[in-house]
């Protein structure tokens, strides 16, 4: 079965140190990839996301992920991060799973990412 | 582009009554639509998938009869929550999909139940 791991559960960091939110995947096929960010009592914002091709993908507000197929691994990554980051980050696979015919995302558990001043 | 509402955006209610959320895609037309329910610091978890003019497709697990999910057009989707208790009492959210495979997710409803 598909399932999406994220292993660290709360992250702290500096404002202007660097970042990097881990994330796993199992998933027969080749996975459709996303990062979402949802702020408290918010719903959920597209960050980026992987279908295919260049395996390091840029999105919105300075982030970057980059699919490592040997790994099964899309971590998340911004090179300095500001006090309007902290938030809680969601890794997702999108695909057709269980043998069923509707296309769905399985998220993973989140990392919340607090930003230090 | 891609924005997604949903209506009301918290909602208190009586233990026995019923409740509908509206999700709507006010730039695109949605062939799909998903209702997610979120606990408290975890993570979504989908109860549906609605297709425009068919049937929901509910997860395992799901009441159908205690949460009414139509598809009305390729804009709206509505869950009712029936007989509300206080166990439905959560934060739930709704996304749409267009032609891709990226999901849209609306503001999300706070339901609680008194």
């Amino acid at each position: 079965a598909q399932s999406v791991t994220q292993p660290d559960i709360h992250i702290t960091v500096s404002e202007g140190a660097s970042l990097e939110l881990r994330c796993n995947y199992s998933y027969g096929a080749t996975p459709y990839l996303f990062w979402y960010v949802q702020s408290p009592g918010q719903g959920l914002q597209l960050l980026l996301k992987y279908f295919s091709g260049d395996t390091l993908v840029q999105g919105i507000k300075g982030f970057e992920a980059e699919f490592k197929r040997s790994q099964s691994s899309f971590n998340l990554r911004k090179p300095s991060v500001h006090w309007s980051d902290a938030a809680e980050y969601f890794c997702a696979v999108g695909g057709y799973f269980g043998g069923g015919s509707n296309y769905k995302l399985t998220f993973g558990k989140g990392t919340l990412l607090t930003v230090n001043p | 582009g891609a924005v997604v509402s949903q209506h009301p955006s918290w909602v208190i209610c009586k233990s026995g009554t019923s409740v509908k959320i509206e999700c709507r895609s006010l730039d695109f037309q949605a062939t799909t639509m998903f209702w997610y329910r979120q606990f408290p610091k975890q993570s979504l978890m989908l109860m549906a998938t609605s297709n425009e003019g068919s049937k929901a497709t509910y997860e395992q697990g799901v009441e159908k009869d205690k949460f009414l999910i139509n598809h009305a057009s390729l804009t709206l989707s509505t869950l009712t929550v029936t007989s509300a208790h206080p166990e439905d009492s959560s934060f739930y959210i709704c996304s749409a999909r267009g032609d891709g495979f990226e999901q849209y997710f609306g503001p999300g409803t706070r339901l609680t139940v008194t």
